[in-house]
């Protein structure tokens, strides 16, 4: 099975700012794939981008892009001219396609002050 | 329906009582996921429906939780003689098998008084 860490607990950056959410994982499987969700007040998960581990283009999503580095177990999430809205929590999970469930990680709290 | 939907929203009960929690998932996806959050902390995987395959009952932490799910689609979590450390959020999801990620529902708050 996988493991996946996220090493803040709390993050906060100003509106209109850059703020970067570490995540590594652990997986023994060479075809995965690594999501990053996140959770508003409203307890809603929402799907905010998705890497195929066998591309080694980082994927983009209007604002939000990842900085995956397959060698180093590393995948971050670039959150660009930060808005309100964003406040949430943010999970990273990585599923490998080996018939388990989503394995996710504890999650960082995104605080976004004006 | 349009996306996956749990019910109750919240529901409030006694000690020792039995609860049911409703998932109503995407039609089609044939993949259904059960997973509790506590308050403040991460998503804990409790059980995971594949098509007509045996569910994977690992995470369930004690026989007091079981779930079925009918017909491929509708999934009920059942947890018996409630606990105060059952209290939590239960989330639902489905997938279909293209890897795209989980559609999350909004959840049902357990609170065991």
């Amino acid at each position: 099975a996988q493991t996946v860490t996220q090493s803040q607990p709390e993050m906060s950056v100003q509106e209109a700012e850059t703020v970067t959410l570490s995540c590594t994982y652990d997986t023994s499987e060479s075809d995965y794939y690594l999501f990053w969700y996140k959770q508003p007040p409203s307890r809603q998960m929402i799907l905010v981008i998705r890497q195929e581990a066998y591309k080694q283009q980082n994927a983009t999503e209007n604002r939000f892009s990842v900085n995956f580095q397959k060698a180093a177990k590393s995948f971050s999430l670039k959150i660009s001219d930060s808005q309100l809205g964003d406040a949430a929590m943010y999970f990273c999970a990585c599923d490998t396609n080996s018939g388990y469930a989503l394995n996710f990680g504890k999650g960082t709290s995104l605080l976004v002050t004006p | 329906g349009a996306g996956v939907s749990q019910s109750p929203s919240n529901k409030v009960t006694e000690k020792g009582k039995d609860v049911e929690l409703r998932c109503d998932p995407i039609s089609g996806h044939t993949a259904l996921y059960w997973y509790r959050q506590s308050l403040g902390q991460g998503l804990e995987f409790l059980i995971y429906f594949q098509g007509n395959s045996a569910p994977d009952k690992s995470g369930l932490p004690s026989d007091r939780f079981s779930a079925e799910r009918t017909g491929g689609s509708v999934s009920t979590l059942t947890i018996q003689r409630t606990q105060q450390e059952d209290s939590a959020v239960y989330l639902c999801a489905s997938s279909s098998l293209d890897n795209y990620g989980y559609t999350f529902g909004s959840g049902t708050r357990l609170t065991v008084v």
